[in-house]
């Protein structure tokens, strides 16, 4: 069983640019979270998918952020127009959640994403 | 909304012995559950131990157990038996019991002295 893989790992870009990260959940989980994470602080929640389903967005994700699921599988985040306040690692989770039971949300290793 | 602070940006132990990380959190909420997760240097974040809310017994995986303070609001993490490769980021985090998303603290540095 695979965790949690984003690609790319890094992303170097220039003001203005757009960019766009790629998360691929463990397989059987049906939510997918995006959080962002700035240097020496914790991460901060983005927004999450119910299998295809944005159900949730955090004030955090301006309208230069857009993130989709298609087929409730891999997950894309886009960021348009960068701005060096963007500069951040972004990290992806997944978990499977059914009725009340709560799983754990697993990780995957961020992108690093450093705007110029 | 719910807030997570952990009051000491770094701490320090020897190998071989035990450490306490502090967390306290605040929330109106009787149905949540508390993790801890680690993130090494340059790798990616994993969790360490879960506590649901309504569970009384503290949590314990290994060497890594939690005092579970309910009604203080506390959830602090025990590492006994240091060892060179408990040296990361410990983030304490907060997730509603109907909730989605996790709301984390700002998080501790751990170093391991030999």
């Amino acid at each position: 069983d695979t965790g949690v893989s984003q690609n790319p790992r890094h992303k170097i870009t220039k003001r203005g640019q757009n960019v766009t990260f790629r998360c691929d959940p463990i397989s059987e989980h049906n939510r997918l979270y995006w959080y962002r994470q700035t240097l020496g602080q914790g991460p901060e929640f983005l927004t999450y998918f119910q299998n295809e389903a944005q159900l949730e967005k955090s004030r955090l994700l301006s309208d230069r952020f857009s993130a989709e699921r298609p087929k409730g599988s891999f997950s894309t985040l886009e960021i348009q127009r960068t701005e060096q306040g963007d500069s951040a690692m972004y990290l992806c989770a997944s978990s499977f959640e059914a009725g009340f039971s709560t799983d754990t949300q697993y990780f995957g290793p961020g992108t690093r994403l450093t705007v110029l | 909304a719910q807030t997570v602070t952990q009051s000491q940006p770094e701490m320090s132990v020897q190998e071989a012995e035990t450490v306490t990380l502090s967390c306290t959190y605040d929330t109106s909420e009787s149905d949540y559950y508390l993790f801890w997760y680690k993130q090494p240097p340059s790798r990616q974040m994993i969790l360490v131990i879960r506590q649901e809310a309504y569970k009384q017994q503290n949590a314990t995986e290994n060497r890594f157990s939690v005092n579970f303070q309910k009604a203080a609001k506390s959830f602090s993490l025990k590492i006994s038996d240091s060892q060179l490769g408990d040296a990361a980021m410990y983030f304490c985090a907060y997730k509603k019991g109907a909730g989605n998303m996790l709301t984390f603290g700002g998080g501790t540095r751990l170093m391991v002295k030999p």
